[in-house]
């Protein structure tokens, strides 16, 4: 299922620094969509959402931003810290159900 | 906060053998999931299930599985013949008011690795 992609399997970004994660989708019936974060050995814990009707939203040192007619979406953690090392799924709603991405790994270096 | 729980977090199984994965929702939850996840594969959608019957799966979720809210509390998957392709994290989720219906994120479990011998 290549619906919501993820080209970048790993990303390295200084502490304090900005870091975006990728994402591209290919179905325009997708109207929600989600980021995730996970750590291992534990589930996938919520992040930010955005709305396809919607171009930005921002919570806190996160935001996430839609392009609808490039299919893609971005995630800007600002200004990223050792903490949210993690692996970052990106995750799209058609119906019941979520497509997700292959993920990013994360490494906020100190 | 409130969360998911998912038990048991390992289970093993020999190949053939029914399984039973249970999950407790968030208490205000109406709609319930499973996930699974291959390792070293996405995150693949299995099942939703709303007001005790299920709105929609995948084509992954055959004869072999099925979904079950025993009381109030409580949501079970169960796979009927476990065979060694079975074995994956399987995640529950769940959220408030329907993903067709609102915004509203689906909060996940930890999981429950399945493994099939």
């Amino acid at each position: 299922d290549q619906q919501v992609k993820q080209n970048s399997p790993s990303l390295s970004v200084q502490e304090g620094r900005i870091s975006i994660l990728n994402c591209d989708y290919t179905n325009s019936m997708f109207d929600y969509f989600l980021w995730y974060k996970k750590y291992p050995a534990e589930g996938p814990t919520f992040l930010i959402s955005i709305s396809s009707i919607k171009d930005k939203n921002e919570d806190g040192r996160f935001t996430v931003f839609l392009n609808k007619s490039a299919k893609h979406l971005s995630l800007h953690i600002v200004p990223s810290q050792p903490g949210d090392s993690a692996v970052y799924f990106c995750a799209a709603r058609r119906g019941n159900k979520l497509v997700f991405g292959a993920g990013t790994i994360l490494r906020v270096k100190s | 906060e409130p969360e998911v729980t998912q038990t048991p977090s390992h289970q093993v199984t020999q190949m053939g053998q029914e399984v039973i994965l249970r999950c407790v929702p968030i208490s205000n939850h109406l709609y319930f999931y499973w996930y699974r996840q291959i390792l070293g594969q996405k995150v693949e959608f299995l099942v939703s299930f709303y007001n005790n019957e299920i709105s929609e799966k995948s084509e992954i979720f055959d004869d072999q599985f099925s979904v079950e809210r025993p009381d109030g509390s409580n949501f079970t998957l169960k796979i009927r013949s476990t065979k060694l392709e079975d074995s994956a994290m399987y995640f529950c989720a769940s959220d408030t008011q329907g993903s067709p219906y609102s915004n509203q994120p689906q909060h996940f479990g930890d999981g429950t690795r399945l493994s099939i011998l």
